[in-house]
């Protein structure tokens, strides 16, 4: 069964700094991967996709991932942090043959101090 | 830009009472899911619908619940004889094609607080 893991339930970055945002997956097969971030009473917006072209996945609002097999993670970056990208952020596997459900991991939620 | 709405925002019912949330997918769209957010907890699956009949449900979905396409554009979710312990944040999702590597698009969600 696939599963996801974040690594850090709250990560706090200056305005400016480097974002990281962690995921690792487990599955049996090569896995579409997802980031989604959910702003305050909000629902959850798509951020980046993974479907097995380019390792390197470029989002929205300046957001990436790498897909790193050997490593079985998919970590979130961005290289300068603003107020407005405080939010919950969360990583997703859905199986190739699943029929398309999401298994979401717990997500993280990121800070960011003026 | 389409969206997914879902109504209402906020459902407050009696334990016991039954509740429907509602939900219009974007409207070419195949894929209909229903998910839920306890309070401090993961985003879970719950069920996943095409084709007007439902593909696959998580072990929470029992038989308290069951899901509708009444018409061409709403889909439903019904909660029978509500329990405190299905408090929780609802969304409604759909996706175009082929599910597994569509991604799909939320709504707002509907709080559900049962009391």
């Amino acid at each position: 069964a696939q599963s996801v893991t974040q690594l850090g339930s709250h990560v706090s970055v200056s305005e400016g700094a480097l974002v990281l945002l962690r995921c690792n997956y487990s599955s049996s097969v090569p896995p579409y991967l997802f980031w989604y971030v959910q702003y305050p009473n909000q629902g959850l917006q798509l951020l980046l996709k993974y479907t097995s072209a380019a390792t390197l996945v470029k989002g929205i609002n300046g957001f990436e991932a790498e897909f790193k097999k050997s490593e079985t993670s998919f970590h979130l970056t961005k290289p300068s942090a603003h107020m407005r990208d405080a939010a919950e952020y969360f990583c997703a596997v859905s199986d190739r043959g699943q029929g398309g459900k999401l298994i979401f991991g717990q997500g993280t939620e990121l800070s960011v101090k003026p | 830009e389409p969206e997914v709405t879902q109504t209402p925002s906020h459902q407050v019912t009696q334990m016991g009472q039954e509740v429907i949330l509602r939900c219009v997918p974007i409207s070419n769209h195949l894929y209909f899911y229903w998910y839920r957010q306890i309070l401090g907890q993961k985003v879970e699956f719950l069920v996943s619908f095409y084709n007007n009949e439902i593909s696959e449900k998580s072990e929470i979905f029992d038989d308290q619940f069951s899901v509708e396409r009444p018409d061409g554009s709403n889909f439903t979710l019904k909660i029978r004889s509500t329990k405190l312990e299905d408090s929780a944040m609802y969304f409604c999702a759909s996706s175009e094609g082929q599910a597994s590597n569509q991604p799909q698009h939320f709504g707002d969600g509907t709080r559900l607080s049962i009391l």
